[in-house]
């Protein structure tokens, strides 16, 4: 069973620095074509893909926030960390994890985890 | 504003046929063949219902499908049942290992 799961923090003051922490299990990042990507949802909102990283290690970013966004991955860990600086308040929305082994696909979701951003 | 548009809302009785429209740019959807939707039901994460266009995912009903004419891609769901009634995105590859997303589109089973 493939499975990603979420974590970090529920609120965050604007202008810090948010780090969110993707774990999963069921496959290996190590494995050619795999990639895990971020993709977020403000409140109501429509889907708004961030990045991904791959087996590689080649990394992608929305050019919108590539100034802001990091990613790694931790395969022996079975983890990818995404962190984004300076966050504003329209960075709050929920953020999903996912895998993805087609191009432009992402075949497995997490559950996502809503981040606020207030002070 | 997403750079692929779709209708804000559809809606349909149970049994019929609904199309939703994502409607890009030569940039996007025109020039690749690399479009997926997406199913997300309130409270629920996304799921993938249709990748490259016209592919199912394992597990995923015949009674969804997809298409693309120019920069317009179109899913279609065919004997709309109740559990249908969800929200849908299309997305599609734009280069550079970038994808976007679309605005989505609510439907209402009548």
């Amino acid at each position: 069973q493939i499975t990603l799961k979420e974590s970090g923090p529920t609120l965050v003051k604007p202008t810090q620095t948010l780090t969110l922490t993707c774990t999963f299990s069921g496959f290996s990042l190590s494995a050619g074509g795999v990639g895990v990507g971020w993709i977020r949802q403000p409140p109501g909102k429509a889907l708004e893909w961030l990045t991904v990283i791959y087996w590689s290690d080649d990394k992608r970013f929305s050019p919108s926030l590539k100034t802001r966004l990091t990613i790694t991955k931790e395969t022996s860990k079975n983890q990818v960390v995404l962190t984004m600086t300076n966050v504003d308040p329209v960075d709050t929305a929920t953020y999903y994890c996912a895998r993805t082994t087609s191009p432009a696909a992402f075949d497995v979701w997490g559950q996502g985890t809503m981040v606020t951003v207030s002070s | 504003q997403s750079a692929l548009t779709q209708p804000a809302s559809v809606s349909g009785s149970p049994g019929q046929s609904i199309t939703i429209s994502c409607t890009g740019a030569s940039g996007n959807v025109g020039s690749y063949n690399l479009v997926s939707w997406y199913q997300q039901h309130p409270g629920k994460a996304p799921k993938l219902i249709i990748f490259e266009v016209n592919k199912r995912p394992s597990g995923i009903s015949t009674r969804f499908s997809g298409s693309k004419s120019g920069a317009t891609a179109s899913l279609t769901i065919s004997g709309l049942q109740a559990e249908d009634e969800a929200d849908y995105f299309c997305s599609s590859y734009v280069g550079s290992g970038v994808d976007v997303f679309g605005g989505g589109t609510k439907l209402t089973v009548l």
